[in-house]
This record gives structure tokens, sequence and C-alpha cells, in this order.
């Protein structure tokens, strides 16, 4: 069975520049999560989606970072404008359920530098 | 809401010594536990779980952690480190879902030949 897949693997862009991270699930997995990690933290969840829809986007910083799950399967992050605190990597995970004991498979993330 | 301590920041131990890194979780029902591993550049590797049952799990690469409800605590424990063991370990907790996690700051793990 194929893991969460997510590119790039790295990506380094200027500050006020946009990026975009992409994450492809595993195949049936209807919940879908991004997590922010910065160095030297552990992971911060970012958002949630549940299908096509968003549970759960109260640590998403909605002025600069976005983020869709397009029928229900691929999902991507957007950052627009990035700041120097952006810099982390970022993960994706999928479950096959929210609840209960469906859990996460994450993928080996994104990493992205903001000079 | 949910949270996770993990108090040791950095450790160092000796090849072949034991080790034991601490979790400590705040949650009012018991949660879904989970132990990861982090190498640097890499991405986050699962070492263990507890979902429910016997309270002490066996994961792989010869850990163990055991769940303690009166402690609020899931250490992580191995017999004899490797000094492939080094590496950044976190500890998480699913609050009603195994697959929503809250993680710790992490404790890196440093092994001294």
């Amino acid at each position: 069975e194929a893991g969460v897949a997510q590119s790039p693997r790295y990506k380094i862009i200027e500050k006020r520049q946009s990026v975009a991270f992409w994450c492809n699930p595993i195949s049936g997995h209807a919940t879908l999560y991004w997590y922010q990690q910065i160095l030297g933290q552990g992971p911060k969840l970012l958002i949630q989606f549940q299908n096509n829809g968003v549970v759960d986007d109260s640590q998403l910083p909605k002025d600069r970072f976005s983020a869709e799950r397009l029928k229900g399967v691929d999902s991507t992050l957007k950052i627009q404008p990035a700041k120097l605190e952006d810099s982390a990597v970022y993960l994706c995970a999928s479950s096959p359920r929210w609840s209960g004991d469906g859990e996460a498979f994450f993928g080996q993330g994104t990493r992205l530098t903001v000079v | 809401a949910q949270s996770v301590t993990q108090p040791d920041i950095h450790i160092t131990v000796s090849e072949g010594a034991s080790l034991e890194l601490r979790c400590n979780y705040s949650y009012g029902a018991t949660p879904y536990l989970f132990w990861y591993v982090q190498s640097p550049g890499q991405g986050l590797q699962l070492l263990l779980k507890y979902f429910s049952g016997d309270t002490l799990v066996q994961g792989i690469k010869g850990f163990e952690a055991e769940f303690k409800r009166s402690q609020s605590s899931f250490n992580l424990r191995k017999p004899s480190v490797h000094w492939s063991d080094a590496a950044e370990y976190f500890c998480a907790v699913g609050a009603g879902t195994a697959s929503k996690l809250t993680f710790g700051t992490g404790t890196r793990l440093q092994v001294t030949l």
C-alpha cells in the first residue's frame, strides 16, 4: 500500500513570496491533516479535512495560509506571503476516519526555508 | 484541551545503557497514546501506540512503553540503547480519536560510544 506522498521535499523562498505544498493521502482515507513542525518543536496541527470539508482550522493563520482538498483526495497548502517564521517542516497525514481508533499515517514532509 | 509534556529536552546515555524517556499527558478520559521517532531530515516513524488493554506495549526496535493512568504517564523505555537510536523522540496524544494528535516538544537523545 502506498503511503502519504508529499511534494516538494524541499523549498527555499524569499520572504513575501508565495509557496504551495501538495499532499496525496493514502487511497480511501477520508481524513487529512496538515501539521507545521518548527525546528526544535513538536508538530502542531494547522488544519483538518474530512473528505473535502474543513473540520478544524482553528490553528491556521488565515491571513496568510490557505488550504484546500479538491474532490476529497489531494490537498494543497499555500502560504502567501511567506514570513521568516514560516520556516518549518510541513507534514501531511491521513487517516481512514477522524474518530475512534483510525490512526494517522504521516508523509515525509516538505522542508520550507524562508530567507 | 489535551496537552503533552516531555520534561527532558535532551538526554545523553552511553551505548548499552538503559533508557527511559518521560511523557505526561493531560486529558480527562483514556487517550490514544503514541511515541514517534524522528532522525535528522527524516519523517516521523511510529515506534508504538496504546489504544486500550494491556498497559505495557511493545514497539519496534526493542522499545516498550507503559501506560500509567494514575500518573497520567506513558514513558518510553529500552533496556539497551544502540548508537543508531540517537534521534528526536516525540510523545503524542489523541483525545477521542487516534488520528488528530497533540505532540509534545520532543526529547533529543544522544548516545555516546
